[in-house]
């Protein structure tokens, strides 16, 4: 069964280092998601790409982010300077073709920054 | 944008009993109502979903109804069983904003 992969599980960094997350999204959709979830609360969505381009982004979504499909296959989220309060999870997901269809998540990557 | 409210946070049921989740939501253009089930250290996943031309879907123990008017839905879980036991999130409106979640556990 196809699958959305994250790299890393898990990374550690320091406070104001760059960071980039990894995804492979599955190989036949089209739309792409990053979300965040700090421990214990909801599920926050920070972007969503399409076309090789942001169709949304969340006020979370600031300046210190960004996001890049540097191939046919990888989709990645860089924090340019960590916070300490972006240590989360970051999930990414994917959806076909078709927007308000099932949207498939990765297992994550928890960010923690010290 | 889209605002989703859900309730309980918490539930605790007894294995076998039933499980009613509901969410409300405030953009009435939405029209794509997902439910996603997250285990423990895992993402989410979709585990039904319905839309806004359906009034109840249902898939084996698992249904949802939509109340277009009221801007309701909920996810009914019957005859729950422990591998429930998990946190089940809505989602509403085109990049899926996600309610606040419920922490669903069955009791043997």
């Amino acid at each position: 069964e196809p699958e959305v992969t994250q790299t890393p599980s898990h990374q550690v960094t320091q406070m104001g280092q760059e960071v980039i997350l990894r995804c492979v999204p599955i190989s036949n959709h089209l739309y792409f998601y990053w979300y965040r979830q700090i421990l214990g609360q909801k599920v926050e969505f920070l972007v969503s790409f399409y076309n090789n381009e942001i169709s949304e982004k969340s006020e979370i979504f600031d300046d210190q982010f960004s996001v890049e499909r540097p191939d046919g296959s990888n989709f990645t989220l860089k924090i340019r300077s960590t916070k300490l309060e972006d240590s989360a999870m970051y999930f990414c997901a994917s959806s076909s073709i078709e927007l308000n269809t099932e949207a498939f998540f990765g297992q994550g990557t928890r960010l923690t920054v010290v | 944008g889209e605002n989703v409210e859900q309730h309980p946070s918490t539930l605790s049921v007894q294995e076998g009993d039933s499980a009613v989740i509901k969410c409300t939501y405030s953009d009435s253009a939405s029209n794509y109502f997902p439910w996603y089930k997250q285990e423990l250290g895992k993402g989410p996943q979709l585990i039904i979903d319905i839309r806004s031309n359906v009034g109840e879907k249902k898939d084996q123990r698992i249904a949802v109804t939509l109340n277009k008017t009221a801007k309701h839905f909920s996810l009914h879980i019957t005859e729950t069983q422990p591998e429930d036991s998990a946190v089940y999130f809505c989602g509403g409106g085109n990049k899926l904003t996600f309610g606040t979640g419920t922490q669903l556990k069955v009791e043997l």
